[in-house]
């Protein structure tokens, strides 16, 4: 069974950076079959894919139109996670933040985390 | 706003079958699975179908989807109380290449 923890905080301030992490355990973050993404949802925005990170024979990343600017997805095999920063927040980047999980070829989540409530707020 | 068009709203009495419509285009529906969830308040959408009409297992099969050209549908019959919830449809979409979701359809059971 797998299972995704994540962790952050619940508050930044506008301009400064948001970084959240999700802990993989029953799984790999360095597995060739998995896709590990970041999902936020408002209610103005709804459901927004952020980002991914996925390794096959070496690294790669892809990233949603509206933040690939000032987003950035990492994985760290040593501690079986991976990362989401994002730079530059402003009130809109307000939402609930989910990492999820999506096997290669499925084009389903099967796994999420718990979510995490992100306010942006001086 | 969302890529892909869900009726914002739906509404069943139990035991009647309800339909949910996902609209997308020739690069996100049209060429890739879709999959559906639900979402109860406070909690992380579930994959209720993928891949158009896969059921994972445990979803009861009173859960079903289809998908014809550039739409997709989730069906639910024998309707009970318990299926209240937001519902969402997502695929890939290939000229954003990135994943695009519905704007979600409340279900209601009245």
């Amino acid at each position: 069974q797998v299972h995704l923890q994540q962790s952050g905080p619940g508050l930044v301030k506008p301009s400064q950076t948001l970084s959240l992490t999700c802990a993989i355990s029953g799984d790999s973050v360095s597995t060739n079959r998995a896709i590990w993404n970041w999902i936020r949802q408002s209610p103005s925005r709804g459901l927004e894919w952020l980002g991914r990170t996925y390794y096959r024979s070496k690294w790669y990343t892809d990233y949603a139109i509206s933040v690939k600017s000032r987003i950035s997805v990492n994985p760290d095999t040593s501690k079986n996670q991976f990362s989401l920063q994002l730079n530059s927040v402003t009130p809109d980047d307000t939402a609930v933040y989910y990492c999820a999980r999506d096997l290669h070829g499925a084009y389903y989540y099967d796994y999420w985390g718990q979510g995490t409530l992100v306010t942006v707020s001086s | 706003q969302s890529v892909l068009t869900q009726p914002p709203s739906a509404s069943g009495t139990p035991g009647q079958r309800v339909t949910i419509s996902c609209s997308g285009g020739s690069s996100n529906i049209g060429i890739n699975p879709v999959g559906w969830y639900h979402q109860l308040p406070g909690t992380a959408p579930k994959v209720l179908i993928h891949s158009n009409n896969q059921r994972p297992s445990g979803v009861p099969d009173r859960f079903s989807g289809s998908k014809s050209g550039t739409s997709a549908s989730l069906a639910i019959s024998a309707l009970q109380s318990e299926d209240e919830a937001d519902y969402y449809c997502a695929t890939w979409d290939d000229s954003l290449k990135g994943w695009v979701f519905g704007g979600g359809t409340k279900l209601t059971v009245l």
